[in-house]
């Protein structure tokens, strides 16, 4: 079953417009969250994280938003850009030692 | 800084040979790296926690018999693929958690890309 879903496979955004990633997570145990970016053939590159302590966290035209009640969290880009076209994981930190449980990611296409 | 190897990036290899892929760490200690493993559409999935000097552990149904994996050093750990058949054509990453830093801090590895023929 899994632990963290990405129930979108796949969207696609007008440049300039926000962008909004969704994440569910099952484990009300997970404190720590991580947004990673990931073009082909290429290995995944973080973006942001979250603690549970926070609800927002922000980085220049990223914005990750926390909802622990509804164990939700969504990443906006605003606004996008077409270099942001690239597949998203969602992860959180799971397991004994630190390991990272991830979503099965959304494609993002930013449309110029 | 922070940048994590992996080698080769590509490899195509004959039904029933051995694969080896390296991961280091270039400028940072890693006492933990882990080895995920990517399927087409599908999530990164976790092989293996490996601890420096000490065995690995393995996620269950990852058979370790058969991805090998050695952290013989707090740079560089290897992940080799024995009897390689074509169902474990992927795209393997590692990753590395460093000596000192900050919580769940970890950074990637570019990936390998294993073809089995």
């Amino acid at each position: 079953d899994q632990q963290v879903k990405q129930n979108s496979p796949s969207l696609s955004v007008q440049e300039g417009r926000i962008s909004i990633l969704n994440c569910d997570y099952t484990n009300s145990m997970f404190d720590y969250f991580l947004w990673y970016k990931k073009y082909p053939a290429e290995g995944p590159t973080f973006l942001i994280s979250i603690s549970s302590i926070k609800d927002k966290n922000e980085d220049g035209r990223f914005t990750v938003f926390l909802n622990k009640s509804a164990k939700h969290l969504s990443l906006h880009i605003v606004p996008s850009q077409p270099g942001d076209s690239a597949v998203y994981f969602c992860a959180a930190v799971g397991g004994s030692q630190g390991n990272l449980i991830f979503g099965k990611g959304t494609k993002l296409s930013v449309k110029p | 800084g922070a940048v994590v190897s992996q080698h080769p990036s590509r490899v195509i290899c004959k039904s029933g040979t051995s694969v080896k892929i390296e991961c280091r760490s270039l400028d940072f200690q890693a006492t933990t790296m882990f080895w995920y493993r990517q399927f087409p559409k599908q999530s990164l999935m976790l092989m293996a926690t490996s601890n420096e000097g000490s065995k690995a552990t393995y996620e269950q149904g990852v058979e370790k018999d058969k991805f090998l994996i050695n952290h013989a050093s707090l740079t560089l750990s290897t992940l080799t693929v024995t009897s390689a058949h074509p169902e474990d054509s992927s795209f393997y990453i590692c990753s590395a958690a460093p000596r000192g830093g900050r919580d769940n801090e970890q950074f990637f590895g570019p990936g390998t890309r294993l073809t089995v023929l």
